[in-house]
């Protein structure tokens, strides 16, 4: 399995909370992303990371911020948890022509 | 929305039987990936296709792209109950993006 992990795995918060997501990988990868997951709707891209301080963004990207300060760590933050962010959260490993590793997952449930 | 639509959306079969699922997208693409989603678990990658390529093959599974069709299937032969899962296909027609389709339920009864 490749190294990647997440933190935490759960997390219950209340609206308006800030909230920060851990994604740690020990693959050396350039590519990072960070992927929500609803019923219904499969998985959707938040924001990526292609190297060090370089972020763009996903299709639903709104009311997420990332960061990415070294190469196996990339942050996702909720400014201001809304009931609509409360999901599962994975993120993953691996540019888009290639095969993504994914992380566990953190579930997140915003009261 | 660009995501690629998994059809079924749900599949039940009995063990020993094949299961074929599908996927369709909508503009050209460099690759087609599906990955195989177990319930609470992380997406594990299970085959890729390139967009130059019509099958290809990974011990029981079968992955056939049609780029005529903007189509993909995925045959999974001599089905496992531990074959269980959720299963979905990402292109990646957007530079540096996967995007996922929305994943057919796969349930296998022994």
């Amino acid at each position: 399995d490749a190294g990647i992990t997440q933190s935490p795995r759960h997390k219950v918060t209340e609206t308006g909370t800030p909230v920060t997501l851990r994604c740690h990988q020990t693959e050396n990868h350039r590519y990072m992303y960070w992927y929500r997951q609803d019923p219904g709707h499969g998985l959707r891209l938040i924001h990526y990371s292609y190297g060090v301080k370089d972020t763009d963004k996903g299709e639903v990207s709104d009311g997420y911020s990332v960061s990415r300060s070294k190469t196996e760590d990339f942050l996702l933050t909720l400014e201001s948890a809304t009931s609509s962010q409360t999901s599962v959260y994975f993120c993953a490993i691996g540019a888009a022509g290639e095969t993504q590793y994914f992380g566990p997952g953190t579930r997140l449930l915003v009261l | 929305s660009q995501q690629g639509e998994e059809d079924p959306q749900a599949l039940s079969i009995q063990e020993g039987e094949n299961a074929t699922m599908n996927c369709s997208y909508k503009t050209s693409i460099n690759n087609l990936q599906w990955y195989r989603q177990n319930s609470g678990r992380g997406l594990v990658h299970l085959i890729l296709i390139r967009s130059n390529e019509r099958e290809k093959h990974s011990g029981r599974l079968r992955v056939t792209l049609d780029t005529s069709k903007k189509s993909s299937s995925l045959l999974i032969t001599a089905s496992r109950a531990a074959d269980t899962a959720s299963y979905f296909c990402a292109t990646d027609y957007v530079s540096d993006k996967l995007i996922f389709g929305t994943g057919t339920r796969l349930q296998v009864f022994p």
